[in-house]
Protein backbone atom coordinates (compact mmCIF):
# COMPACT_ATOMS: atom_id res chain seq x y z
CA UNK A 1 0.00 0.00 0.00
CA UNK A 2 1.49 3.47 -0.74
CA UNK A 3 2.03 6.34 1.40
CA UNK A 4 4.53 7.26 4.12
CA UNK A 5 5.66 4.63 6.60
CA UNK A 6 8.21 5.05 9.51
CA UNK A 7 10.44 2.20 11.67
CA UNK A 8 10.31 1.08 14.42
CA UNK A 9 7.31 2.48 15.56
CA UNK A 10 8.52 1.85 19.36
CA UNK A 11 12.22 2.20 20.23
CA UNK A 12 13.76 2.46 23.75
CA UNK A 13 17.57 3.16 23.81
CA UNK A 14 19.64 4.81 26.29
CA UNK A 15 21.63 8.06 26.93
CA UNK A 16 24.70 8.67 24.68
CA UNK A 17 23.65 5.67 22.03
CA UNK A 18 23.46 6.48 18.31
CA UNK A 19 19.77 5.67 16.94
CA UNK A 20 18.71 6.13 14.02
CA UNK A 21 14.77 6.35 12.69
CA UNK A 22 13.57 5.41 9.53
CA UNK A 23 11.48 7.21 7.00
CA UNK A 24 10.02 5.68 4.00
CA UNK A 25 7.67 7.21 1.48
CA UNK A 26 6.17 5.84 -1.95
CA UNK A 27 4.95 8.99 -3.88
CA UNK A 28 8.21 10.38 -4.68
CA UNK A 29 7.32 13.46 -3.19
CA UNK A 30 10.44 15.77 -3.57
CA UNK A 31 10.22 17.34 0.44
CA UNK A 32 10.04 15.31 3.22
CA UNK A 33 10.40 16.39 7.08
CA UNK A 34 11.30 15.66 10.48
CA UNK A 35 9.24 16.75 13.28
CA UNK A 36 9.39 16.31 16.96
CA UNK A 37 5.85 15.65 19.02
CA UNK A 38 5.79 17.13 23.19
CA UNK A 39 2.81 17.50 25.05
CA UNK A 40 2.23 21.65 25.09
CA UNK A 41 4.69 22.37 21.91
CA UNK A 42 2.92 20.95 19.21
CA UNK A 43 5.05 19.54 16.05
CA UNK A 44 8.39 21.46 15.73
CA UNK A 45 10.67 20.87 12.57
CA UNK A 46 13.86 19.28 12.87
CA UNK A 47 15.00 19.00 9.55
CA UNK A 48 13.68 19.15 6.09
CA UNK A 49 14.87 18.13 2.76
CA UNK A 50 13.52 19.52 -0.53
CA UNK A 51 15.35 16.90 -2.83
CA UNK A 52 18.06 13.76 -2.61
CA UNK A 53 20.95 15.33 -1.38
CA UNK A 54 19.14 18.85 -0.26
CA UNK A 55 18.70 19.12 3.60
CA UNK A 56 18.42 22.00 5.75
CA UNK A 57 17.60 22.81 9.08
CA UNK A 58 14.40 23.22 10.97
CA UNK A 59 13.64 24.98 14.07
CA UNK A 60 15.20 22.59 17.00
CA UNK A 61 17.51 20.89 14.39
CA UNK A 62 20.89 20.54 17.41
CA UNK A 63 21.75 16.83 18.29
CA UNK A 64 20.20 15.57 15.18
CA UNK A 65 21.73 14.65 11.65
CA UNK A 66 19.72 13.69 8.37
CA UNK A 67 20.89 12.33 5.08
CA UNK A 68 18.72 11.99 1.84
CA UNK A 69 20.58 9.68 -0.61
CA UNK A 70 17.32 8.46 -2.32
CA UNK A 71 14.17 10.36 -3.12
CA UNK A 72 12.50 8.00 -1.23
CA UNK A 73 14.06 7.71 2.17
CA UNK A 74 14.97 10.16 4.47
CA UNK A 75 16.55 8.80 7.68
CA UNK A 76 16.80 10.71 11.33
CA UNK A 77 19.74 9.83 13.58
CA UNK A 78 20.27 10.91 16.77
CA UNK A 79 24.34 10.45 17.12
CA UNK A 80 24.42 10.48 21.16
CA UNK A 81 20.83 10.70 22.21
CA UNK A 82 19.84 12.53 25.62
CA UNK A 83 16.63 12.04 28.01
CA UNK A 84 15.45 15.24 26.45
CA UNK A 85 15.08 13.78 23.09
CA UNK A 86 12.63 11.30 24.56
CA UNK A 87 9.83 12.26 21.97
CA UNK A 88 7.26 11.42 19.23
CA UNK A 89 9.06 11.34 15.63
CA UNK A 90 6.85 12.24 13.20
CA UNK A 91 8.19 12.19 9.13
CA UNK A 92 5.87 13.59 6.73
CA UNK A 93 6.15 14.76 2.77
CA UNK A 94 4.44 17.20 0.05
CA UNK A 95 4.65 16.96 -3.54
CA UNK A 96 5.75 20.17 -4.04
CA UNK A 97 7.22 23.34 -1.99
CA UNK A 98 4.27 25.25 -2.81
CA UNK A 99 2.26 26.84 0.35
CA UNK A 100 -0.74 25.45 -0.78
CA UNK A 101 0.88 21.55 -0.53
CA UNK A 102 -0.52 19.46 2.18
CA UNK A 103 2.05 17.36 3.98
CA UNK A 104 1.40 13.86 4.39
CA UNK A 105 2.48 12.19 7.89
CA UNK A 106 4.08 8.63 9.05
CA UNK A 107 2.31 7.40 12.18
CA UNK A 108 5.18 8.44 14.23
CA UNK A 109 8.32 6.61 16.38
CA UNK A 110 7.60 6.95 19.87
CA UNK A 111 11.05 6.72 21.28
CA UNK A 112 12.07 6.51 25.09
CA UNK A 113 15.71 7.65 26.09
CA UNK A 114 16.26 5.94 29.61
CA UNK B 1 7.53 30.72 20.18
CA UNK B 2 4.14 29.66 18.74
CA UNK B 3 2.94 31.17 15.53
CA UNK B 4 -0.43 29.39 15.75
CA UNK B 5 -2.30 28.76 19.47
CA UNK B 6 -5.53 26.83 19.73
CA UNK B 7 -8.16 27.09 21.86
CA UNK B 8 -9.44 25.45 24.16
CA UNK B 9 -7.05 22.88 24.92
CA UNK B 10 -9.63 20.45 25.01
CA UNK B 11 -13.40 19.97 23.97
CA UNK B 12 -16.13 17.60 25.21
CA UNK B 13 -18.88 17.64 23.44
CA UNK B 14 -22.03 14.92 22.97
CA UNK B 15 -22.58 13.12 19.55
CA UNK B 16 -24.73 15.69 17.33
CA UNK B 17 -23.32 18.66 18.84
CA UNK B 18 -21.07 21.25 16.86
CA UNK B 19 -17.75 21.50 17.37
CA UNK B 20 -15.79 24.84 17.33
CA UNK B 21 -11.85 25.53 17.82
CA UNK B 22 -10.31 28.71 17.44
CA UNK B 23 -6.40 28.90 16.47
CA UNK B 24 -4.73 32.41 16.85
CA UNK B 25 -1.13 33.58 15.32
CA UNK B 26 1.10 36.31 15.60
CA UNK B 27 2.40 37.22 11.96
CA UNK B 28 0.97 37.76 8.30
CA UNK B 29 0.51 34.33 6.87
CA UNK B 30 0.27 32.52 3.38
CA UNK B 31 -2.44 30.01 4.42
CA UNK B 32 -3.72 28.45 7.27
CA UNK B 33 -4.74 24.83 7.56
CA UNK B 34 -5.83 22.54 10.30
CA UNK B 35 -5.44 18.75 10.72
CA UNK B 36 -6.48 15.97 12.41
CA UNK B 37 -4.72 13.21 14.71
CA UNK B 38 -5.92 10.33 15.98
CA UNK B 39 -4.31 8.65 19.33
CA UNK B 40 -1.30 6.83 18.38
CA UNK B 41 -1.64 7.92 14.55
CA UNK B 42 0.08 10.50 12.40
CA UNK B 43 -1.73 13.76 11.54
CA UNK B 44 -3.77 14.30 8.60
CA UNK B 45 -4.55 17.06 6.63
CA UNK B 46 -8.09 18.46 6.60
CA UNK B 47 -8.44 21.73 4.66
CA UNK B 48 -6.32 24.68 4.14
CA UNK B 49 -7.49 28.25 3.76
CA UNK B 50 -5.49 31.14 1.67
CA UNK B 51 -5.00 34.66 3.42
CA UNK B 52 -7.55 35.99 0.49
CA UNK B 53 -10.14 33.84 1.78
CA UNK B 54 -12.44 34.43 4.60
CA UNK B 55 -14.12 30.93 4.79
CA UNK B 56 -14.22 27.23 3.13
CA UNK B 57 -16.17 24.34 3.75
CA UNK B 58 -15.52 20.34 3.50
CA UNK B 59 -18.02 18.50 4.18
CA UNK B 60 -18.88 18.89 7.63
CA UNK B 61 -15.91 20.96 8.46
CA UNK B 62 -16.41 24.76 8.05
CA UNK B 63 -12.99 27.27 8.29
CA UNK B 64 -13.52 30.91 8.78
CA UNK B 65 -10.38 33.38 8.88
CA UNK B 66 -10.23 36.71 9.97
CA UNK B 67 -6.90 38.11 8.83
CA UNK B 68 -7.60 41.51 10.73
CA UNK B 69 -7.52 39.18 14.02
CA UNK B 70 -5.35 36.76 13.38
CA UNK B 71 -7.39 34.15 14.15
CA UNK B 72 -9.11 30.93 12.49
CA UNK B 73 -11.76 28.58 13.47
CA UNK B 74 -13.09 25.18 12.50
CA UNK B 75 -16.42 23.93 13.28
CA UNK B 76 -17.51 20.71 12.83
CA UNK B 77 -21.55 20.11 12.51
CA UNK B 78 -23.14 17.27 13.86
CA UNK B 79 -20.09 15.92 15.82
CA UNK B 80 -19.61 11.85 15.75
CA UNK B 81 -17.77 9.73 17.91
CA UNK B 82 -15.52 8.96 15.20
CA UNK B 83 -14.36 13.02 15.13
CA UNK B 84 -12.94 12.50 18.56
CA UNK B 85 -8.82 13.53 18.03
CA UNK B 86 -7.19 16.49 18.37
CA UNK B 87 -7.16 19.09 15.95
CA UNK B 88 -4.12 21.03 15.00
CA UNK B 89 -4.41 24.41 13.03
CA UNK B 90 -0.90 25.30 10.66
CA UNK B 91 0.30 28.71 9.42
CA UNK B 92 2.93 29.14 6.71
CA UNK B 93 4.28 32.55 6.96
CA UNK B 94 5.33 34.60 3.95
CA UNK B 95 8.81 34.14 2.69
CA UNK B 96 8.89 31.31 4.94
CA UNK B 97 8.46 29.06 2.10
CA UNK B 98 7.09 25.24 2.70
CA UNK B 99 8.17 25.47 6.56
CA UNK B 100 4.46 24.72 8.56
CA UNK B 101 4.34 25.74 11.81
CA UNK B 102 1.84 23.78 14.11
CA UNK B 103 0.34 24.97 16.86
CA UNK B 104 -0.21 23.09 20.23
CA UNK B 105 -3.63 21.24 19.13
CA UNK B 106 -6.94 20.84 20.72
CA UNK B 107 -8.32 17.69 22.29
CA UNK B 108 -11.78 16.90 21.08
CA UNK B 109 -13.99 14.42 22.64
CA UNK B 110 -17.33 13.64 21.39
CA UNK B 111 -19.15 10.96 23.69
CA UNK B 112 -21.92 8.67 22.26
Amino acid sequence: DAGITQSPRYKITETGRQVTLMCHQTWSHSYMFWYRQDLGHGLRLIYYSAAADITDKGEVPDGYVVSRSKTENFPLTLESATRSQTSVYFCASSATGSVSQPQHFGDGTRLSIL
Amino acid sequence: SQQGEEDPQALSIQEGENATMNCSYKTSINNLQWYRQNSGRGLVHLILIRSNEREKHSGRLRVTLDTSKKSSSLLITASRAADTASYFCATVLPGGGFKTIFGAGTRLFVKA
